[in-house]
């Protein structure tokens, strides 16, 4: 099926300082939806976007829907400890199509 | 916000046994509902499509008459793994789409259920 490239596969950050993630396909995408995990739950959405260029903020987390349909992008801002967790990106093709997830980010934050 | 609620969230039974896993939206009504599978470190892999009054349609490679899908209302889901075996240890997260004007909704996702077959 349909691949999201998820990058990078992990990180190990300072408490304080900011982390970008990302996710590209081959494919144009209509939306594009980040989540987080935590360990043994479900994941939560955090942002969803949904026109090519829309830039969304959710607190500290900012993140994009690049103009080719291709892409997007999640920022997270001075970082903490309960940002720990793996974050996904997903998205339909198509208007009401089943979602595609990436491969996932895992997190660390070190106090 | 849209929640979806999944019960049980820990699960243990012996091998041979069935095992069955609800899921409901509280606060919407979800016509589709869709489960997932996760094993460790890897990402959600979409097993079938529950649609309300009818039948559920499956992904390739996931067996049908293992994994039966009954969705008998506009808010509940069920999912039953039939004789149950230690390869079907996994994460079983179920998800449904809250409804949201002028196209495409988020995917909002229950906490799943560890099934430990042993």
């Amino acid at each position: 099926g349909q691949q999201l490239n998820q990058s990078p596969q992990s990180m190990f950050i300072q408490e304080g300082e900011d982390v970008s993630m990302n996710c590209t396909s081959s494919s144009i995408f209509n939306t594009w939806l980040w989540y987080k995990q935590d360990p043994g739950e479900g994941p939560v959405l955090l942002i969803a976007l949904y026109k090519a260029g829309e830039l969304t903020s959710n607190g500290r987390l900012t993140a994009q829907f690049g103009i080719t349909r291709k892409d997007s992008f999640l920022n997270i801002s001075a970082s903490i400890p309960s940002d720990v967790g793996i974050y996904f990106c997903a998205g339909p093709r198509t208007s009401g199509s089943r979602l595609t997830f990436g491969e996932g980010t895992q997190l660390t934050v070190n106090p | 916000g849209a929640v979806v609620s999944q019960h049980p969230s820990r699960v243990i039974c012996k091998s041979g046994t069935s095992v069955k896993i609800e899921c409901r939206s509280l606060d919407f009504q979800a016509t589709t509902m869709f489960w997932y599978r996760q094993f460790p470190k890897q990402s959600l892999m979409l097993m079938a499509t529950s649609n309300e009054g009818s039948k559920a349609t499956y992904e390739q490679g996931v067996e049908k008459d293992k994994f039966l899908i009954n969705h008998a209302s506009l808010t509940l889901s069920t999912l039953t793994v039939t004789s149950a075996h230690p390869e079907d240890s996994s994460f079983y997260i179920c998800s449904a789409r809250a409804p949201r004007q002028g196209g495409n909704s988020p995917l909002h996702f229950g906490n799943g259920t560890r099934l430990t077959v042993t």
